[in-house]
C-alpha cells in the first residue's frame, strides 16, 4: 500500500528556513516523479514544485522559485523541500504527492505538514 | 499562467440529488484536467483524470467530461460521504493550476 508521510513543519519567523521531508513506502520511489502542493488556511490548493523520477529536472511555481528547492534521495525513499527566505504568505499545509506516471499529475497524497511563518 | 475558473464556489444539495460543477480554462488544455475531492483536515483524493477517466476504486456515480477549455464534473445520486470540497486541476502547462474549489454542503 502506497504511503507518504510528511514531517518537518513548524513555526518559523519571516526570513527563516525550514526543510520538509516526505518518507515514501509501498511503491518503487525511484520510478516516479514527486510533487509538493500547499494549501493556505481556508484557501484552495497551490502546486509548488515537481521533481522527475531521477531528479534530472525540477520545476517550481513562480511564487517560490529561487527560494524553495525540491530534492530527493532514492537510497532513503525520501523527498525534500528546502524552504528559505520564508514569508508570511508561505503559511500553509504542505502535501507531498506521488506522480501518476510519465511526469503528469499528483495521484496519491500524504497527510500534510503545517508550516506557519509568523513573528 | 493559465487561469482555471471553477463554478459555483459553493453548492447546497440533498442526498440523492444530481449535482454538476464546471471548470473553464483560459486557454486550450486538451483533456489534461483532473478532479479532486477533499474533506476537512484531509488530503485531496483524485477522482477523475484526463477529464473523464475514473480513478481506480472511485464509485461510478462520479463522472467528468469536456475538452479544450470547458469541463464538467457530475455526481449522480449524492451520498452522505460526498459532501466535501471539489477542485479541478489542469496539467497541460506548468504551473499546474487548481480551480478555487467548490464546497458541496448538505441542504
Amino acid at each position: 500500500q502506497e504511503q507518504l508521510v510528511e514531517s518537518g513543519g513548524g513555526v518559523v519567523q519571516p526570513g527563516g528556513s525550514l526543510r520538509l521531508s516526505c518518507a515514501a513506502s509501498g511503491f518503487i520511489f525511484s520510478s516516479y516523479g514527486m510533487h509538493w502542493v500547499r494549501q493556505a488556511p481556508g484557501k484552495g490548493l497551490e502546486w509548488v514544485a515537481f521533481i522527475r523520477h531521477d531528479g534530472s529536472n525540477k520545476y517550481y511555481a513562480d511564487s517560490v522559485n529561487g527560494r524553495f528547492t525540491i530534492s530527493r534521495d532514492s537510497s532513503k525513499n525520501t523527498l525534500y523541500l528546502q524552504m528559505s527566505s520564508l514569508r508570511v504568505e508561505d503559511t500553509a499545509v504542505y502535501y507531498c504527492a506521488k506522480d501518476f506516471g510519465y511526469d503528469s499529475f499528483p495521484n496519491h497524497w500524504g497527510q500534510g505538514t503545517l508550516v506557519t511563518v509568523s513573528s | 499562467d493559465i487561469q482555471m475558473t471553477q463554478s459555483p464556489s459553493s453548492l447546497s444539495a440533498s442526498v440523492g440529488d444530481r449535482v454538476t460543477i464546471t471548470c473553464q480554462a483560459s486557454q486550450d488544455i486538451s483533456h489534461f484536467l483532473n478532479w479532486y475531492q477533499q474533506k476537512p483536515g484531509k488530503a485531496p483524493k483524485l477522482l477523475i483524470y484526463d477529464a473523464s477517466n475514473l480513478e481506480t476504486g472511485v464509485p461510478s456515480r462520479f463522472s467528468g467530461s469536456g475538452s479544450g477549455t470547458d469541463f464538467s464534473f457530475t455526481i449522480t445520486s449524492l451520498q452522505p460521504e460526498d459532501f466535501a470540497t471539489y477542485s479541478c486541476q489542469q496539467y497541460n502547462y506548468l504551473p499546474y493550476i487548481f480551480g478555487q474549489g467548490t464546497k458541496l454542503e448538505i441542504k
